[in-house]
């Protein structure tokens, strides 16, 4: 069973429409969560994590995520997309002090100009 | 800079011939690893190293090997490679022995098609 799951494989929206994107994990315990986005023909690059503390998580570019315990969730939001948000996004967990990072399958992001 | 550094970024190849993808980082990492991307799937970690010396199997070991001599290097190799091992590769590495709070740095990629 995939320990992180991503709720929408394929999201399609306008520019300055607002995006939200699942994310639910399914370990116990401490757990920390990384949201990392991909453009078309680049590596991985990290948009937010959170570890500890303030369940609202803002990173880079606008986006913020929101760490959910008791729903096991951590959702990706940005209040106005553009057309250079188009990429992939992976949302990824482990449990503290764990040597695996599970990922999820990816929801890939297609903003219309 | 720092970076990881993938080789080769393409290859075109044929089934059974043996081959080596390189991965070196310059931020004197502990922690290393190795994903495959295939689409649906997003990405499945193949081995990950804790440190020089010491190595074990991700979730999709199965045709693949390793080697952690060196703290900036981690290779991956495969002795016999098939058609199901097309696929996109990532290299990635982060600061301390396990996984941490600390993002994980990735290369740019390596494109195997194996024929």
């Amino acid at each position: 069973a995939q320990s992180v799951s991503q709720h929408n494989h394929h999201v399609i929206l306008s520019e300055a429409a607002s995006l939200e994107l699942g994310c639910n994990y399914s370990y116990g315990g401490t757990v920390n969560l990384f949201w990392y986005v991909q453009y078309p023909g680049q590596h991985l690059q990290l948009l937010l994590k959170y570890f500890s503390g303030d369940p609202l998580v803002k990173g880079i570019k606008g986006f913020e995520a929101e760490f959910i315990k008791s729903k096991f969730s951590f959702n990706l939001r940005k209040p106005s997309v553009q057309w250079s948000d188009t990429a992939e996004y992976f949302c990824a967990a482990h449990r503290e002090r764990d040597y695996k990072l599970s990922f999820g399958a990816g929801t890939t992001v297609t903003v219309r100009a | 800079e720092a970076q990881v550094t993938q080789n080769p970024r393409y290859l075109i190849t044929v089934t059974g011939k043996k081959l080596t993808v390189t991965c070196s980082q310059n931020m004197n990492h502990e922690y290393m690893s190795w994903y495959r991307q295939d689409p649906g799937l997003g990405l499945r970690q193949i081995y990950y190293s804790m440190n020089v010396e010491v190595t074990d199997k991700g979730d999709v070991p199965e045709g693949y090997k390793v080697s952690r001599k060196e703290k900036r290097n981690f290779p991956l190799i495969l002795e016999s490679p098939s058609p199901n091992q097309t696929s996109l590769y990532f290299c990635a590495s982060s600061l301390g022995s396990y996984v941490s709070n600390q993002p994980q740095h990735f290369g740019d990629g390596t494109r195997l098609s194996i024929l």
